[in-house]
């Protein structure tokens, strides 16, 4: 099945950085979400994306649908420490069908943020 | 409004023995799943239900039943559990209907010795 390489896998930097990630598809993607989980909770919905080139903004947060569909940028402005958190991205298959179950998750960026 | 809760928060089972997590959520979603996320594993999606009354397979739905009898509960059952099913489970809603955005819970983490 497809799979999403989501990049880096982890993120040391220092409060006040910008920072960026990704999230690579190996089939094309006509839905693209990310989201973030903080330690011992449950991912929170930050952004969904839907068109190719779609660019959208949720505070600091600006997240960015690919032209090409098979990726996804995440870029979190000027960093608090209430940022730390894994960052996943979830993406649904533009052959799934219509079927609106089934998401495709990355395996996380980890962001650690020093004061 | 709630949203997705799970029940218990955490639980520590013997190898062999049962147990219920319950999932309810209260935003009138059509669909439910449950997850279950190990290191380096990410999330994975063991059963999930299109509405009341239906369930279905998963990527990994061995060792694991579920039911949805109620439209905001969905509840997962492990009848045998193993030390391989040791991990943080979470359930997610999503409304239906085309849109796919999927709310989840807080999780429970289960250890089975």
């Amino acid at each position: 099945g497809q799979q999403l390489n989501q990049s880096p896998q982890s993120m040391f930097i220092q409060e006040g950085e910008d920072v960026s990630m990704n999230c690579t598809s190996s089939s094309i993607f006509n839905t693209w979400l990310w989201y973030k989980q903080d330690p011992g909770e449950g991912p929170v919905l930050l952004i969904a994306l839907y068109k190719a080139g779609e660019l959208t903004s949720n505070g600091r947060l600006t997240a960015q649908f690919g032209i090409t569909r098979k990726d996804s940028f995440l870029n979190i402005s000027a960093s608090i420490p209430s940022d730390v958190g894994i960052y996943f991205c979830a993406g649904r298959d533009f052959n799934s069908g219509g079927s609106n179950y089934k998401l495709t998750f990355g395996k996380g960026t980890l962001l650690t943020v020093n004061p | 409004n709630a949203g997705v809760t799970q029940t218990p928060k955490f639980r520590v089972l013997k190898t062999g023995q049962s147990m219920t997590l319950l999932c309810a959520q209260d935003m009138n979603h059509e669909y439910m799943y449950w997850y279950r996320q190990d290191p380096g594993m990410g999330l994975r999606l063991i059963h999930y239900s299109v509405g009341e009354g239906t369930t279905a397979k998963g990527e990994v739905p061995d060792g694991y039943n579920v039911s949805r009898l109620k439209k905001q509960n969905f509840l997962l059952g492990l009848e045998s559990a193993a030390p391989s099913q040791t991990s943080v489970y979470f359930c997610a809603s999503s409304y239906g209907g085309g849109t796919i955005e999927q709310f989840f819970g807080p999780g429970t983490r289960l250890t089975v010795l």
